[in-house]
């Protein structure tokens, strides 16, 4: 079936970086964009961007920018999500999620979610 | 930027009743790129509407979707106990917004 893993939980400590990753299976990984999306403890839901899982091409929110890296292993069809200089603020779950459309179609919905992974943020 | 706010934030009712929860846009919603998750403690959203009106696969006909341009609602027209949840809205256009969500919990 179509699923997202993604790897586990991180105690990261402040400024350091997290690589988080993201392996799909059930489906032709290349075909869709892959989003990220993170969430603070007992908060909502946070947009951070996405990767052309086909060419690596990659869409950021301004407020992450310069810090969050999205990148892509197709061989293995994995998507991986870096974020650096942590502050305690970054502390959240993140999750992938794919596109629900072709990469070639029109904007899609998140149709499938990996299941989070909790990092957090202390010295 | 699109701003979503969702109303109420906490919605209050009994297993059978019929739940109406709203998202409203500060700008016209391109092509009703309008979607609604549900969430519940400890899970990853899941997808209920896209399109502002589709139902996802799998999704019970119980939850509706309704409305274009900067209103929507989303409809459970009778409450099971696992619809107890947390739902939010999203625009998914250029951008991918989220509302902050609002709490259906047991009456």
């Amino acid at each position: 079936q179509v699923q997202l893993v993604q790897s586990g939980a991180e105690v990261m400590q402040p400024g350091a970086s997290v690589k988080v990753s993201c392996k799909a299976s059930g489906y032709t990984f290349t075909d869709y964009y892959m989003h990220w999306v993170r969430q603070a403890p007992g908060q909502g839901l946070e947009w951070m961007g996405r990767i052309n899982a086909n060419s690596g091409g990659t869409n950021y929110v301004q407020k992450f920018q310069g810090r969050v890296t999205m990148t892509r292993d197709t061989s293995i069809s994995t998507a991986y999500m870096e974020l650096s200089w942590l502050r305690s603020d970054d502390t959240a779950v993140y999750y992938c999620a794919r596109d629900r459309e072709l990469i070639h179609g029109a904007y899609g919905a998140f149709d499938i979610w990996g299941q989070g992974t909790m990092v957090t943020v202390s010295s | 930027e699109i701003v979503l706010t969702q109303s109420p934030g906490t919605l209050s009712l009994s297993p059978g009743e019929r739940a109406t929860l709203s998202c409203r846009a500060s700008q016209s919603v391109s092509s009703s790129y309008l979607a609604w998750y549900q969430q519940k403690p400890g899970q990853a959203p899941r997808l209920l509407i896209f399109g502002a009106s589709s139902r996802a696969t799998g999704i019970p006909d119980r939850f509706s979707g309704s409305g274009s341009g900067t209103d929507f609602t989303l409809t459970i027209s009778r409450l099971e106990p696992e619809d107890f949840a947390v739902y939010y809205c999203q625009q998914y256009g250029s951008s991918r917004l989220f509302g902050q969500g609002t709490k259906l919990e047991i009456k």
